[in-house]
Order: C-alpha cells, then structure tokens, then sequence
C-alpha cells in the first residue's frame, strides 16, 4: 500500500535560519508531488508541483525551493526564513486522474 | 479569477439540517472532481470522489455539472461531526497538469 512520510510535525524556527522540509512518498513510483502552504484559517496555497525527478513547476513567487533528487522524495527549502513563512506545510502526491494523498503536514513557526 | 472557486462560509446550522455547497471551476478539460474534509490542524482527507452521474455514500452526496462546470456536496441530516472544512478538488485531464483545490467551506454544525 502507499504511504506519505513528512516530517517534522512542528518545527519552530528563528528568522533568517534555514529550513529543510522532508516528504517521501512509498509504494508507487512516478507520482506527482506538491508542496502546499496553508495559513490559519485560509485554504491550500500551491506553492510546487513535480511531475518528475528534478521537475519542479513553482506556482508563486516567494523565499523557499523545492528539489525532487528522487522520484519519490521532494525537499522543500529555504535559506533565510521570514515571519510570512509561518504557516502549516503539507506535502501531497496523486497519479494521473486520482485523488491526492496528502502527509500530516508540518506546522512551522518562525520567530 | 481562481481556477477553483466554492461558496464561500462559514455555514453555522443546526444538528439535522441539510446543507449543500457548490464549487465552480473554469478548465472545461478537467478530468476528475473530489470533495475533500479537513479537521482543525489536520491534513486533509477524501471524503468522496464525483462521478459523471452523481453518487452518494450515506449522507453525502455529490454530483457534477460538466456542463456549468460545477460540482456540488449536499450533506443531510447534518451532525456535530460533521463540522469540518470542506476542500472540493479539481484534476486536470494529464499527468503534467497539477490538482487544484478550492480554498474550502468552513460548516459549523450546532446542537
């Protein structure tokens, strides 16, 4: 069966420090993988997509990467965090046409 | 305009009411349609996909108008449970395309 894997859960994290956000996906191979943003009490923020290893698509303009080095890994990064990074991160994959599985999400203070 | 676009809320009713919720989207190629829920703090999670005809499972049930390009959730017989945000979610009809959600319904169901 397939399972997502994103950690850490919370992460508390001071201004200009960087950040390293983890999901791994297992149990099926090439799926399409996101990075979601979501602050409090608003919706999902797309922030990227992968369709492929080393694909990334990003959907807005803003301080944090993404890297794909393995079909079933995708990093989210960022080198200098800002107050605005605050927010509940959640990583999420799909096959073509299916619905999209998503991790228990990271919820990520910067202070 | 947003890709996707639901009613916005919050919805407050009464134990046993039924409520419904409309979500609109504007690729006439879209693919497969999916309503989601979300717990406080929580990831998101199916909560039922959208066929062509209509389905529904207990409670719930869903149906999709290609033509108005719209889906719709009706909920009967609402619970205490039930109070969640509601994500509808749009697919594209390839694998380079990325799922679109909705930014979500809030439903607070009162006793």
């Amino acid at each position: 069966s397939q399972t997502i894997h994103q950690w850490p859960a919370t992460l508390v994290q001071p201004v200009g420090s960087p950040l390293s956000l983890e999901c791994t996906v297992e149990g099926t191979s090439n799926p399409n993988l996101y990075w979601y943003r979501q602050a409090a009490g608003r919706g999902l923020q797309l922030l990227f997509y992968s369709v492929g290893i080393g694909q990334i698509s990003s959907e807005v303009p803003q301080n944090l990467s993404a890297s794909r080095p393995q079909d079933r890994q995708f990093i989210l990064s960022s080198k200098k965090l800002l107050l605005s990074d605050s927010g509940f991160y959640l990583c999420a994959w799909s096959v073509l046409g299916t619905r999209a599985f998503f991790g228990q999400g990271t919820r990520l203070t910067v202070v | 305009r947003k890709e996707v676009e639901q009613d916005p809320g919050p919805f407050n009713v009464p134990e046993g009411a039924t409520v419904a919720f409309n979500c609109t989207y504007s690729n006439s190629a879209s693919q497969s349609f999916f309503w989601y829920r979300q717990d406080c703090r929580k990831e998101p999670k199916l909560l039922m996909s959208v066929y062509s005809s209509g389905n529904e499972d207990g409670r719930f049930t869903a149906q999709l108008n290609r033509a108005s390009q719209y889906i719709s959730l009706l909920i009967r017989d609402s619970k205490l449970s039930d109070s969640a945000t509601y994500l509808c979610v749009v697919n594209p009809n390839t694998n380079a395309g990325k799922s679109t959600f909705g930014d979500g319904t809030t439903l607070t169901v009162k006793p």
